[in-house]
């Protein structure tokens, strides 16, 4: 079956930086589009990033470019989210998830929380 | 302030229909097709519906979707308690670049 687990979550200081990784397992890792989707603390979802299937075409939230990168290795099955200059909004639990035909984001990882704070 | 616009809140009594709303714009629903999310209190996002309306594996049949020019909607036949959740739409926008979410829909059965 198919599994996203994310890891690299934790607690970090304004300003820094840290990196997500989500590993795949249970699907063709190679011929699907990865996302990355956040949640802060009682809010609702927020779409971060995605990544094409070959990783040549990436798009970003306004509110991450120019300070998010999405990068995979599909000879590994992972995804990646570097975050850098973080800021307490980007306070959230992160998810990856794969996008599959008509389904934009078809199954999900249960997440990483990343806390940003001074 | 999420470009697809939700109704905060909604509910309804076992049994009963309940359906939400998510109106958006030319350059998401009115291109792309409509998704819909389910999350349970505590859990991760589920995909409910694909494609407008298409149901993936597993989801009941009591879960329909449906979209018109700029808006779609998501109905639940029949409510039982293990539906109370938060519900969301989603679609890509084509001007934007990026997905879209709507601010959610909290579902409760009373």
């Amino acid at each position: 079956q198919v599994q996203l687990v994310e890891s690299g979550g934790g607690v970090v200081q304004t300003g820094r930086s840290l990196r997500l990784s989500c590993e795949a397992s249970g699907f063709i890792f190679s011929g699907f589009g990865m996302h990355w989707v956040r949640q802060a603390p009682g809010k609702g979802l927020e779409w971060v990033a995605v990544i094409s299937y070959n990783g040549y075409d990436t798009y970003y939230a306004d509110s991450v470019k120019g300070r998010f990168t999405i990068s995979r290795d599909n000879s590994r099955n992972t995804v990646d989210l570097q975050m850098n200059s973080l800021r307490h909004e980007d306070t959230a639990v992160y998810y990856c998830a794969n996008r599959n035909g008509g389904a934009y984001a078809q199954n999900w990882g249960q997440g990483t929380l990343v806390t940003v704070s001074s | 302030q999420s470009v697809l616009t939700q109704p905060p809140s909604t509910s309804g009594t076992p049994g009963q229909r309940v359906t939400i709303s998510c109106s958006g714009g030319i350059f998401n629903i009115g291109r792309n097709t409509v998704n819909w999310y389910q999350q349970l209190p505590g859990t991760a996002p589920k995909l409910l519906i694909q494609s407008n309306n298409e149901r993936p594996s597993g989801v009941p049949d009591r879960f329909s979707g449906s979209k018109s020019g700029t808006s779609a909607s998501l109905a639940i036949s029949g409510l039982q308690s293990e539906d109370e959740a938060d519900y969301y739409c989603a679609a890509w926008d084509d001007s934007l670049k990026g997905l879209l979410f709507g601010g959610g829909t909290k579902v409760t059965v009373l």
